[in-house]
């Protein structure tokens, strides 16, 4: 059985450009998560969805962060336009019930 | 709210040795706890879960970790330490089942 998988793997970008970060969550898991770690802190829950519904986002920083997951399968993280800050390592993870299954993660370098 | 506290960014043992990480938590509700742990270009594996049923959880690898609720505390530990245990832990905790809160991490290394 496939795990999560995150494109790119890294992604280096310009202040004020463009990033669109793509999931592909277990197939069949409903449940689809968006985490954080900018550099030397934690890693912060970011949203949550159930198939396409975003059941809890309080933790998306500000509405330069727009994240979809059309049909229920894959999810995409769109960041416009991008600054300094939002350098770091960027989580997916997705679960049946209460285990979450973590991607490796797509690195951002915002320059 | 959640949060979590582990105390010690990097831990340094001897192969043999046991492997002990400290990890806090804040919660305002009986909480789920969690410890994963992060290898080498990998991501986050969960290596054990409470979730009330017995405070003393048994993980994978060899590792286990008590729950303490007068000392609010969920610390892992392993009696002996292998190099492939060379990773980054991390404790969290949820309140609710799905949104975990993460503590900082904790880097662990191995001596041969």
């Amino acid at each position: 059985e496939a795990g999560v998988t995150q494109f790119p793997s890294h992604s280096v970008i310009e202040k004020g450009q463009t990033v669109t970060l793509r999931c592909d969550p277990i197939s069949g898991h409903d449940n689809l998560y968006w985490y954080r770690r900018v550099m030397g802190k934690e890693i912060k829950f970011l949203l949550h969805f159930v198939k396409e519904s975003k059941q809890d986002e309080s933790g998306m920083p500000n509405n330069r962060f727009l994240a979809e997951r059309t049909g229920g399968t894959y999810s995409t993280l769109k960041v416009q336009p991008a600054e300094l800050e939002d350098s770091g390592v960027y989580f997916c993870a997705s679960s049946l019930k209460t285990e979450q299954y973590f991607g490796p993660g797509t690195r951002l370098t915002v320059t | 709210a959640q949060s979590v506290t582990q105390l010690g960014s990097h831990v340094s043992v001897s192969e043999g040795a046991l492997v002990l990480l400290r990890c806090n938590y804040s919660s305002s509700v009986p909480p789920y706890l969690f410890w994963y742990v992060q290898y080498p270009n990998q991501g986050l594996q969960l290596l054990l879960k409470y979730t009330s049923a017995a405070t003393l959880v048994k993980g994978i690898n060899g590792f286990e970790a008590e729950f303490k609720k007068s000392e609010t505390s969920f610390h892992l530990t392993k009696p002996s330490a292998h190099m492939s245990d060379a990773a980054e832990y991390f404790c969290a905790v949820s309140e609710n089942d799905y949104k975990l809160s993460f503590g900082a991490g904790t880097t662990v290394t191995v001596r041969a």
